[in-house]
């Protein structure tokens, strides 16, 4: 009830391409829901975060994709550069249990090719 | 405005020893919240606290402890060392909301248990 699911664990695409990674989970007390992107060495940084009453968000050249019905939640990069190869993570949060609590999906490399 | 700051980077430290890890939020945060980052478990919460109190607690075991001083810093002990607890150690700082919401990461400790 707790985990987040995401996928792929792995991805490869080509500089100017789009990168899309997924994330699924069973809570539904949870509303709140952000990517991390983390390179080697360095914390996770917040890169956009969602809520479920809407269904997309964008910032730049990144968009959360929402869908309450499916219990998923997806990040698309936009005409991905090889400065976003790096580490994304998922996370969810919400519901009396988890107080200051984020809840990780398990990561996924993307390695962006010039 | 500073960012999450974590003392000290990298730590060696000897089966059976304790160890000590630091952490100063975000000026302003009164919320921080302590992770361990393992490559086969991921991210995993293990406390939260805020202003000086203890408010969730994660599936640790006793010899992961942490307080939190008055200015919001805190700090983390891990007593009894063993050679799993070798992880990269996270907070994550946040103005304090019900959830895991706006949470910033600091750089981690990196600690080595031999």
């Amino acid at each position: 009830q707790q985990q987040v699911k995401q996928s792929p664990q792995s991805l490869i695409v080509q500089k100017g391409g789009i990168s899309i990674i997924n994330c699924a989970y069973e809570n539904t007390a949870f509303d709140y829901f952000p990517w991390y992107q983390q390179f080697p060495g360095k914390g996770p940084a917040l890169l956009i975060a969602i809520r479920p009453d809407v269904s997309e968000k964008k910032e730049g050249r990144f968009t959360i994709s929402f869908n309450k019905s499916a219990k998923q939640f997806s990040l698309h990069i936009m005409d991905s550069q090889p400065g976003d190869s790096a580490t994304y993570f998922c996370a969810a949060s919400g519901g009396s249990s988890n107080t200051g609590k984020l809840i990780f999906g398990q990561g996924t490399t993307l390695q962006v090719k010039p | 405005k500073a960012g999450v700051t974590q003392t000290p980077r990298y730590l060696i430290k000897t089966r059976g020893q304790q160890v000590t890890l630091s952490c100063s939020p975000i000026s302003g945060h009164r919320s921080v919240s302590w992770y361990q980052q393992t490559p086969g478990q991921g991210l995993q919460f293990l406390f939260e606290y805020f202003s000086e109190t203890q408010r969730n607690k994660g599936n640790f075991p006793g010899r992961f402890s942490g307080r939190q001083f008055s200015n919001s810093r805190s700090e983390m002990n891990v007593s009894t060392l063993e050679l799993g607890d070798s992880a990269l150690y996270l907070c994550a700082s946040s103005r304090g909301g019900t959830g895991g919401i706006g949470q910033y990461f600091g750089p981690g400790t990196r600690l080595t248990v031999t």
